[in-house]
């Protein structure tokens, strides 16, 4: 069976700083890794994914993601974090053998001005 | 490119009533996902429809949900009747078959249960 961990409910950072929002996974199989944000009162929007090639993925709004098959991890970067990026932070695993996804339970970023 | 509908936003009902909600997909998405998301969760999977028939429903508690999407586009969940741990935000998604992992969601709908 799948499943994802994200360690820390929440993560404060301050604008200009460099954050990082950490994310393991266990899945059978090859991963199919996913970040999501979520603002107040919108539904999910897709940032980036790994499926395959390089380890470091760039998604949208200069976020950043890296891949490692030792760890089992899949951390989301961004070198200069903006009060606009505040917001509930999803990683999520495809579930094998289907197009669905599995979540973790979100980290909660706010970026202290 | 509009993106996926969902109605109500909010819904406010006792325990035993039912209550019904609407997702209308990105136009030529092939992929509709029902997804329920308790509060301090991540969401968690109830349906997914491939067109009009069903992929997974696994996680979809059947005696008292149902959903359908009898003409490959619309879909309704259905909950009758409800229960006060079916309070939670009700998200609709939808993908393409194109790039099936990148899903698309909708604003949700809140349901809260008294």
């Amino acid at each position: 069976a799948q499943s994802v961990a994200q360690p820390e409910d929440q993560v404060n950072v301050a604008e200009g700083n460099p954050l990082t929002v950490k994310c393991t996974y266990s899945v059978s199989g090859n991963p199919y890794l996913f970040w999501y944000v979520q603002y107040p009162n919108r539904g999910l929007q897709f940032l980036l994914k790994y499926i395959t090639g390089d380890n470091l993925v760039k998604g949208s709004y200069g976020f950043e993601a890296e891949f490692n098959k030792s760890q089992t991890s899949f951390h989301l970067k961004k070198p200069s974090a903006l009060v606009s990026d505040s917001a509930l932070y999803f990683c999520a695993v495809r579930v094998p053998r289907a197009n669905n996804l599995f979540f973790g339970t979100g980290t909660r970023l706010t970026v202290i001005p | 490119e509009a993106g996926v509908a969902q109605s109500p936003r909010y819904k406010i009902i006792e325990k035993r009533q039912s209550v019904a909600f609407w997702c209308n997909p990105i136009s030529g998405h092939a992929t509709l996902y029902w997804y329920q998301q308790i509060l301090g969760q991540g969401p968690k999977l109830l349906i997914q429809f491939q067109n009009n028939g069903v992929v997974d429903d696994s996680q979809l508690p059947k005696d008292r949900f149902s959903a359908e999407r009898l003409k490959g586009v619309d879909s309704t969940l259905k909950i009758q009747p409800a229960k006060l741990e079916d309070s939670a935000v009700y998200l609709c998604a939808s993908s393409s078959l194109r790039t099936a992992y990148e899903q698309y969601f909708g604003p949700g709908t809140r349901l809260t249960v008294t």
